[in-house]
């Protein structure tokens, strides 16, 4: 169990409605990161939080997702307007803030978009 | 761009028998590696690290080799068990200042024979 929590494990959604994740991160990890996963791939980086500051997004991150950790705890990633390709896994990590170094993963939320 | 890769998608070990599961990488100014297990329905579970400053890392059953010289990195796993049966990741954290985002490769699958 590393600790990393996320919410809810499984959705099913049609296609153009939204979509809402939460995050729970490590208690006292500063960094909080958000992955997506597709079948058969590795892990790849969708966006990254230094407490409550984005610092980081990739070019996956279409503007119909965004990602807020309001407070510098728990973190929400939500996609608007779901289409098909969106239908993956999608995973949080938390990380202590000291550099480049361990990245502890969630249990991840699976999405199915029909 | 940089990516990272496995030279293998499935490996088939006995149990009882070493595995080696090795992984290629292709930017030389990576400076930090992690070695994932994934198991089905899971998120990424950290086994070990790397620093680009050490050739070798030791932990509980588990050897990371590090060849800088060919880019190459590998996963040794002593007496395999069934429990170890899952897919590997190779990730390189970003080398760029500031960037703290994971690179996977696609996956190892292993399997344990009984």
């Amino acid at each position: 169990d590393t600790g990393v929590s996320q919410d809810p494990r499984h959705k099913i959604t049609k296609r153009g409605q939204n979509v809402t994740f939460r995050c729970d991160p490590i208690s006292e990890h500063n960094r909080l990161y958000w992955y997506r996963q597709t079948l058969g791939q590795g892990p790849e980086f969708l966006t990254y939080f230094q407490n409550e500051a984005q610092l980081e997004k990739s070019r996956l991150l279409s503007d119909r997702f965004s990602a807020e950790r309001p407070k510098g705890s728990f973190s929400t990633l939500e996609i608007q307007r779901t289409e098909q390709g969106d239908s993956a896994m999608y995973l949080c990590a938390s990380s202590r803030g000291g550099g480049r170094e361990t990245q502890y993963f969630g249990p991840g939320t699976r999405l199915l978009v029909l | 761009g940089e990516s990272v890769g496995l030279h293998l998608p499935t490996l088939s070990v006995q149990e009882g028998d070493n595995s080696i599961i090795n992984c290629a990488y292709s930017n030389s100014a990576s400076d930090y590696f992690i070695w994932y297990k994934q198991e089905s329905g899971k998120g990424p579970q950290f086994i070990i690290d790397i620093r680009s400053n050490m050739d070798k890392r030791q932990g509980q059953r588990v050897t990371v080799l590090l060849n800088k010289t060919v880019k190459h990195l590998s996963l040794q796993i002593a007496a395999t068990q069934p429990g170890d049966s899952a897919v590997y990741f190779c990730a390189e954290a970003g080398s760029g200042a500031g960037s703290y985002q994971l690179t996977f490769g696609k996956g190892t699958k292993l399997s344990v024979i009984p």
